[in-house]
């Protein structure tokens, strides 16, 4: 069985300083990862995926995320926060169908 | 290119009235996907079609049914709508059902039953 557990449900961050976003993951065999973004009333937009090629993944809009397999983890990270960066993130685990983390909603302060 | 399109966006019924969420896609794309999203506990998948002509339930299926019209249409239908099911639905596409294959989400439907 797979599944996935979002660290922190919230994250708040002043702007121009770095984002963590931490998630951890089960999987009887290797994973295929992603994490995906969900703007206020909005549906979800793909931020990056892990398919076992590079360990070290970049996404969109500055955001990167490094599979570890030792750790099973696979946290999403961003060097300098922005506003429009506010939003919930979901870490998700793919085993053919999706399976999603609980969310982490980031806050940016000006 | 408008990717995947749902209606209604907001939709408020009474316990026991039906409705049809409606789901399109453009993209050519072979699976699609129903969720309800509701809060602290991500999305969970109702229905999916892995190719047209094929329904299969997903982890929360009960209360809901489906029908893949055709290759760009799949609608969800509640019959007896009750206040559990009150959530936000997303539609979603993938061009083959596999692994590692993207999924590409809908705006969503807010649906509040009474």
């Amino acid at each position: 069985a797979q599944s996935v557990t979002q660290l922190d449900s919230h994250v708040s961050v002043s702007e121009g300083t770095p984002v963590l976003l931490r998630c951890n993951y089960s999987s009887s065999y290797s994973p295929s990862l992603f994490w995906y973004v969900q703007h206020p009333n909005k549906g979800l937009q793909l931020l990056l995926k892990y398919t076992s090629a590079a360990t070290l993944v970049k996404g969109i809009n500055g955001f990167e995320a490094e599979f570890k397999k030792s750790e099973t983890s696979f946290h999403l990270t961003k060097p300098s926060a922005h506003m429009s960066d506010a939003a919930e993130y979901f870490c998700v685990v793919s085993g053919g169908k999706l399976i999603f983390g609980q969310g982490t909603e980031l806050s940016v302060k000006p | 290119n408008a990717g995947v399109t749902q209606t209604p966006k907001f939709q408020v019924l009474k316990t026991g009235q039906s409705m049809t969420l409606q789901c399109a896609q453009d993209m050519n794309h072979n699976s699609m996907y129903w969720y309800r999203q509701d809060p602290g506990m991500g999305l969970r998948l109702i229905y999916y079609s892995a190719s047209e002509g094929t329904t299969d339930k997903g982890e929360v299926p009960n209360g809901y049914n489906v029908s893949r019209l055709n290759k760009r249409e799949f609608s969800l239908r509640l019959e007896s709508a009750a206040p559990s099911q009150t959530s936000v639905y997303f539609c979603a596409s993938s061009k083959t059902g596999g692994i590692p294959d993207t999924q590409y989400f809908g705006p969503g439907t807010r649906l509040t039953v009474l």
